[in-house]
């Protein structure tokens, strides 16, 4: 099956430092991920669609100079988290959508391991 | 209240029992899917269940979808301690492009 990479697993940085996560499709071109983040015990809150060759679209509510995305090739979306505080702390995952064919019916998506973020 | 809720939030069973999880949602979808996540992991695929289907199977995983209740279930059979973890609904509603809502998640703990 399709194989999405997450890198950083895990992560502990000062307030005030930025943090870069990446997300990349190992073995499909994805020209749409997402990136989600979690709390414990909680779903996955959809925080932005990443959109290779053009800009993000995020979810209302999101800050986007705080989560920066970046979607440069088809196999590669990075979400940078600026100026990190405490309250940035969670569990980020990214996913890629893979099309096996034509039609929405046929869109599946494969998430990479997730980042956890502790800032301290 | 969000879309995609499930029910339980938590079960507990003893391993070769049947665990079902239920999942309501809102809007009119294009499909459903099923995803189990380990603790402090990825999502793993499990099973897509388009909108004009009612049931599908897969090995020990059985999914139902009720379009007019706004429902689905998701049966494990036979379980196994290794199916312990966190299992999500989410949903592909029509008019989402390709964004999927989740559900809370059902917490399955299997003991030995």
């Amino acid at each position: 099956g399709a194989v999405v990479s997450q890198h950083p697993s895990r992560v502990i940085c000062k307030s005030g430092t930025s943090v870069k996560i990446e997300c990349r499709s190992l073995d499909f071109q994805a020209t749409t991920m997402f990136w989600y983040r979690q709390f414990p015990k909680k779903s996955l809150m959809l925080m932005a669609t990443s959109n290779e060759g053009s800009k993000a679209t995020y979810e209302q509510g999101v800050e986007k100079d705080k989560f920066l995305i970046n979607h440069a090739s088809l196999t590669l979306s990075t979400l940078t988290v600026t100026s990190a505080h405490p309250e940035d702390s969670s569990f980020y995952i990214c996913s890629a959508l893979h099309r096996t064919g034509r039609g929405r019916t046929n869109e599946k998506l494969f998430f990479g391991s997730g980042t956890q973020l502790s800032v301290l | 209240s969000q879309q995609g809720e499930e029910d339980p939030q938590a079960l507990s069973i003893q391993e070769g029992e049947n665990a079902t999880m239920n999942c309501s949602y809102k809007t009119s979808i294009n499909n459903l899917q099923w995803y189990r996540q380990n603790s402090g992991r990825g999502l793993v695929h499990l099973i897509l269940i388009r909108s004009n289907e009612r049931e599908k199977h897969s090995g020990r995983l059985r999914v139902t979808l009720d379009t007019s209740k706004k429902s689905s279930s998701l049966l494990i059979t036979a379980s196994r301690a290794a199916d312990t973890a966190s299992y999500f609904c989410a949903t592909l509603a029509e008019t989402s492009g390709s964004r999927l809502t989740f559900g809370e998640g059902t917490q399955l703990t299997v003991n030995p």
